[in-house]
């Protein structure tokens, strides 16, 4: 059982629009730490896609989003294309378990 | 550019220690930290812990403190992650990533390494 929760997978066609949801607790996003997301192709390491909640590294499209409110974060993809398929993390900190801590990911299906 | 290159894939007994490697390149080793984190074969991202190179500080995850222990060698720009008593749930890929004090994330990481604990 993760500390932060997403949903197990989310679908969508090319050119819609998907979002992913990721809900902590007191201790951890709640606490206002930071979110972060990642995107994990099949068979690669994860890759950085926001840092400190809404920023993008460079290199990451602008069609990438995310937001944060409290206890819950979201990431959004917008245009949504093949190349996006893939499993999206969270991530943040958890001050009650002195650990970072990370959703269970989602799997993004482009139908 | 950034590169992080974690050493090949090993199979172990049950009960043996495994030390994998990684080698920092494109960036000053010493001013960021070395996060390693575990995946699972189809599970997700498990954090183990951390080490600041500079000073050699490390803090881990509460699972497993007692059975892994972090190293860097800052002449050679490499971090290395030590886990002992390995059991059969210890076989995953191991990623090293690098991270930044504030809120920056883990921003490269590591090809992985795959671990098999087996007899």
């Amino acid at each position: 059982q993760s500390v932060l929760t997403q949903p197990p997978s989310v679908s969508g066609a090319p050119g819609q629009t998907v979002t992913i949801s990721c809900t902590g607790g007191s201790s951890n996003m709640g606490a206002g730490y930071d979110v972060h997301w990642y995107q994990q192709l099949p068979g690669t390491a994860p890759k950085l896609l926001i840092y400190g909640d809404i920023n993008r590294p460079s290199g990451v499209p602008d069609r990438i989003s995310a937001s944060n409110s409290g206890t819950s974060a979201s990431l959004a993809i917008t245009g949504l294309q093949a190349e996006d398929e893939a499993d999206y993390y969270c991530q943040s900190y958890d001050s009650s378990l002195s650990a970072w801590v990370f959703g269970g990911g989602t799997k993004l299906t482009v139908l | 550019q950034v590169q992080l290159v974690q050493s090949g894939a090993e199979v172990k007994k049950p009960g043996a220690l495994v030390r994998v490697s990684c080698k920092a390149s494109g960036y000053k080793f010493t001013g960021y930290y070395i996060h390693w984190v575990r995946q699972a074969p189809g599970q997700g991202l498990e954090w183990l812990g951390w080490i600041i190179p500079n000073s050699g500080a490390t803090h881990y995850a509460r699972k497993f403190l007692g059975r892994v222990t972090m190293t860097t060698d800052t002449s050679m720009n490499t971090a290395y992650m030590e886990l002992t008593s390995l059991r059969s749930d210890d076989s995953t890929i191991y990623f090293c990533a690098r991270g930044a004090t504030g809120g920056f994330g883990f921003d490269y990481w590591g090809q992985g390494t795959l671990v098999t604990v087996s007899s």
